[in-house]
């Protein structure tokens, strides 16, 4: 699988949006991004993927570039409880034993 | 759904002793993962099952390590001998086929002593 490169850490004032960045120069065509996030303590927990398209759910947005060789992650309105490592991930969908996990963003939401 | 439970959340032995840490996955999912996480590397991938069966051990660390799933809805997770090193926090995930995201349980930090 493609790895990825993030910033080690990034600040972000509460209310405004945080723009979490990610490379990934070797990503193939059959491969995706995800994005997980990892409160202090708890398990990783699923935020969002996309292909090629743009996709937003509830909780952020993913935007990526159109060679696909760097995604941004969207959170509209940063809040404190945001405060978490934000790990990007490639791999080939299903294939789950490669799901690697880099060593992320650490997004500190300030008040 | 009360999503992944992993027991016990904390476990703390000596060293030389057997540890067995247990996962429940959600209930109709068919993939479950085992991780390890240190503050040193991070998450690693243990081992990956599928449908019960084990797929891809090879990020086991160790002879020391096994894990099993006996049946759809429980996991183990053994370490006999325990050593220091192996003192970590151990993640359980599922996930659903087609569904691709894979859901994490709470942990179990481990510290061997």
């Amino acid at each position: 699988d493609a790895k990825t490169t993030q910033p080690t850490s990034m600040d972000c004032a509460e209310g405004r949006a945080a723009n979490l960045p990610c490379n990934h120069s070797t990503i193939s065509g059959n491969e995706y991004v995800y994005w997980y996030r990892q409160i202090h303590s708890q398990g990783p927990q699923y935020i969002i993927h996309g292909l090629k398209n743009n996709e937003t759910n509830e909780m952020a947005s993913l935007i990526i570039t159109e060679d696909r060789k760097s995604s941004t992650l969207i959170l509209p309105h940063a809040t404190l409880r945001d405060t978490a490592v934000y790990y990007c991930i490639v791999r080939v969908r299903y294939n789950f034993n490669k799901f690697y996990f880099g060593s992320g963003t650490k997004l500190n939401v300030k008040p | 759904d009360a999503g992944v439970i992993q027991s016990p959340r904390h476990e703390v032995t000596e060293m030389g002793q057997e540890v067995t840490l247990r996962c429940k996955p959600i209930s109709g999912h068919n993939s479950l993962f085992w991780y390890r996480q240190t503050m040193m590397r991070g998450l690693e991938l243990l081992i990956y099952f599928n449908n019960n069966v084990p797929i891809d051990d090879s990020g086991m660390p160790e002879d020391r390590f096994s894990a099993k799933m006996p049946n759809a809805s429980f996991s183990t997770l053994k370490i006999q001998p325990s050593e220091p090193r192996d003192s970590a926090v151990y993640f359980c995930a599922s996930s659903s086929e087609p569904a691709t995201e894979a859901f994490f349980g709470q942990g179990t930090r481990l510290t061997v002593v």
